[in-house]
């Protein structure tokens, strides 16, 4: 039990599109999800707390327009990356909290060209 | 002083001897420690939680948590191989509905065969 599926796991996309990636929980109910950002050799840096059915709270420094948080379901989050430059490039990971605790998604590569 | 520290090692054993990974933390509220292991260009998957004083142990890994102290470790016994990640040391501060962790840059370990 306890799986999270979040695609895609890997996305290339030119500088100033957008690009929206989903994190599902296939098995239990999520009523918390969290959006991770990962630069290489770096540890997890949290960028917001998504809650379902209400505005997602964002770290400090994190830009909440640029990064656009919804949490419709129990068991679906999605972060869209709006106008995407190259330093966004970086590996973004969700997690999902349930009754087993904190379960990871696999990750999603993003590349900005 | 960081929320979470971690020697960013690496840490090199040799194959079958014991591994100890430490973790140490400022926020005295910190009520629930975690251990995630992470390969190279993948999510963090969780090993084992600890939320009280002393040890705790499953399989080849023991959790050492000494709140007193604010020091939590790991312990990987008969270290493989197939060991060689990184580990997240992460904590939860308790309380409300503050679920989110905080993670440690994690220390390398390299278990040479």
């Amino acid at each position: 039990g306890a799986v999270v599926s979040q695609h895609p796991s890997r996305v290339i996309c030119k500088s100033g599109t957008s690009v929206k990636i989903e994190c599902r929980s296939l098995d239990f109910q999520a009523t918390t999800m969290f959006w991770y950002r990962q630069f290489p050799k770096k540890s997890l840096m949290l960028m917001a707390t998504s809650n379902e059915g209400s505005k997602a709270t964002y770290e400090q420094g994190v830009e909440k327009d640029k990064f656009l948080i919804n949490h419709a379901s129990l068991t679906l989050s999605t972060l869209t990356v709006t106008s995407a430059h190259p330093e966004d490039s970086s590996f973004y990971i969700c997690s999902a909290r349930g009754a087993l605790g904190y379960t990871f998604g696999s990750g999603t590569r993003l590349t900005v060209v | 002083q960081k929320e979470v520290e971690q020697n960013s090692g690496p840490l090199s054993v040799p194959e079958g001897a014991i591994a100890s990974l430490n973790c140490t933390y400022s926020d005295r509220g910190s009520q629930s420690f975690f251990w995630y292991r992470q390969y190279s260009g993948k999510s963090p998957e969780l090993i084992m939680f600890i939320y009280s004083n002393g040890d705790k142990e499953d399989g080849r890994f023991t959790a050492q948590l000494n709140k007193a102290s604010q020091y939590v470790s790991l312990l990987i016994r008969d270290s493989q191989p197939s060991d060689s990640a990184t580990y997240l040391c992460a904590v939860r501060r308790g309380g409300g509905s503050n679920y989110k962790l905080t993670f440690g840059k994690g220390t390398l370990l390299t278990v040479n065969p």
